[in-house]
């Protein structure tokens, strides 16, 4: 079974700054196969970032994924307001078929 | 406008059963790969199960198997998840998505409806 782990659990930053969220899995998993979601509360998780670093249609520019193997980054440059939420990474093609990490929540500092 | 929505929650006892249903407009369903993904209350995503276009291929996370079954109606751009045997930890809202060609990445989601477990 292919684990992700996020880190941080929480992320405090200000408006205007830049956010790292980290995902790591227990053992390699294909960048094409790696991707990002937003969920802000009472909504459905948005795809953000497929195939690793591909932005999904109409995702900001501020918004890149990166990484390779097992270790996957996003990195929002200068967060806006509406940036503010929780952050989920996901695998597909190991046991089970696809995971998600436990999330990172972004919070306004 | 491409969307999701499904329908089908409520409450049941332990032991009982609910079919869920998410109905797809604004594209070709028959063409995707459709996905139900639960969240228990508070808590991360949990893929449930998948279904590929034709229905040829269906696969189970390990706690669902042998108590829910997916299924779809693509004359009727519907697709279906059976949950029989319910227990109190199924509690969750269930959300529908669609899968992304080639990469498989959720790219639809639809808005969910809430499913408790409660006796």
């Amino acid at each position: 079974e292919i684990v992700l782990t996020q880190s941080p659990g929480t992320l405090s930053l200000s408006p205007g700054e830049r956010a790292t969220l980290s995902c790591r899995a227990s053992r390699s998993v294909s960048t094409s196969y790696l991707a990002w979601y937003q969920q802000k509360p009472g909504q459905a998780p948005r795809l953000l970032i497929y195939s690793s670093s591909s932005r999904a249609t109409g995702i900001p520019n501020r918004f890149s994924g990166s990484g390779s193997g097992t270790d996957f980054t996003l990195t929002i440059t200068r967060l806006e307001p509406e940036d503010f939420a929780v952050y989920y990474c996901q695998q597909y093609g190991g046991s089970p078929l696809y995971t998600f990490g436990p999330g990172t929540k972004l919070e306004i500092k | 406008e491409v969307q999701l929505v499904e329908s089908g929650g409520g409450l049941v006892k332990p032991g009982g059963s609910l079919r869920l249903s998410c109905a797809g407009s604004g594209f070709v369903f028959s063409a995707y790969t459709l996905t139900w993904v639960r969240q228990p209350p508070g808590q991360g995503l949990e893929w449930v199960s998948s279904i590929t276009t034709r229905g040829d291929s269906i696969r189970y996370a390990d706690s669902m198997k042998g108590r829910f079954t997916i299924s779809r109606d693509n004359a009727r751009n519907s697709l279906f998840l059976q949950m029989d045997s319910l227990r109190a930890d199924d509690t969750a809202i269930y959300f529908c998505a669609r899968l992304r060609w080639g990469d498989d990445a959720f790219d639809i989601w639809g808005q969910g409806t809430v499913v408790s477990v409660s006796s």
